[in-house]
């Protein structure tokens, strides 16, 4: 069936590192697509989303580009920041919103 | 500005007994509402979305049901509770035909 999923459970990444967390999508006809940050025991947090007829946007030291050729979306965190750990999760629309596991982003001092 | 809660914050509850947790969106009126499962390791599970006071779809059959009593509230419920119930359990509300989806602070449930 359809699914939403990510290709790392975790990356660890040194404070001030750029950051890249990939959401590989399979439902072709997805319009819409957003990221969400999760620290650990707290609702998840809109982060950025993107519609399907962009192939990038951004935001305050976030950047979330869509690939619909290869249906892949990343999620980039510039200068990354120990504030920055926590689970990155994407959500594609088709119809409804379906969720990935996540990744959970670990940000070294 | 809109805001959403949920109670209570954790909960242990032994196997059989009933369950009933809450969430109030305060700032919005008609909202979308929406409760979902969220396992160790795993992605969100809708359970139930409503688009208006008494009115539920659910989305997975299970021994859980959600009522909407006002336009700002959203209760989900079990008679029984399993030990394959315990999880953290998210509420979130939407406006209108947007698809972005604000979500509490969520209840963490142990059943033991």
């Amino acid at each position: 069936g359809e699914s939403v999923g990510l290709h790392l459970p975790t990356l660890s990444v040194q404070e001030g590192d750029n950051s890249i967390i990939n959401c590989a999508y399979s439902n072709s006809a997805s319009d819409y697509f957003i990221w969400y940050k999760q620290e650990s025991g707290k609702g998840p947090q809109f982060i950025i989303d993107i519609r399907s007829n962009m192939d990038k946007r951004q935001g305050q030291r976030v950047t979330v580009l869509l690939n619909k050729t290869v249906k892949h979306l990343s999620l980039q965190i510039a200068a990354t920041q120990p504030g920055d750990s926590a689970v990155y999760f994407c959500a594609e629309n088709n119809n409804d919103m379906r969720f990935g596991a996540g990744t959970r982003l670990t940000v070294k001092p | 500005s809109q805001t959403i809660h949920q109670w209570p914050a954790t909960l242990v509850q032994p196997v059989g007994s009933p369950l009933s947790l809450e969430c109030t969106v305060e700032g919005t009126s008609n909202p979308n509402l929406y409760w979902y499962r969220q396992a160790a390791g795993r992605g969100l599970q809708l359970l139930f979305y409503s688009v208006g006071i008494g009115q539920i779809s659910s989305e997975v059959p299970q021994n859980l049901s959600a009522s909407r009593p006002q336009d700002r509230q959203f209760i989900l419920s079990s008679k029984k509770l399993l030990l394959s119930d315990s999880g953290f359990y998210l509420c979130a509300w939407s406006y209108g035909s947007s698809y972005e989806q604000y979500f509490g602070p969520g209840t963490r449930l142990t059943v033991t």
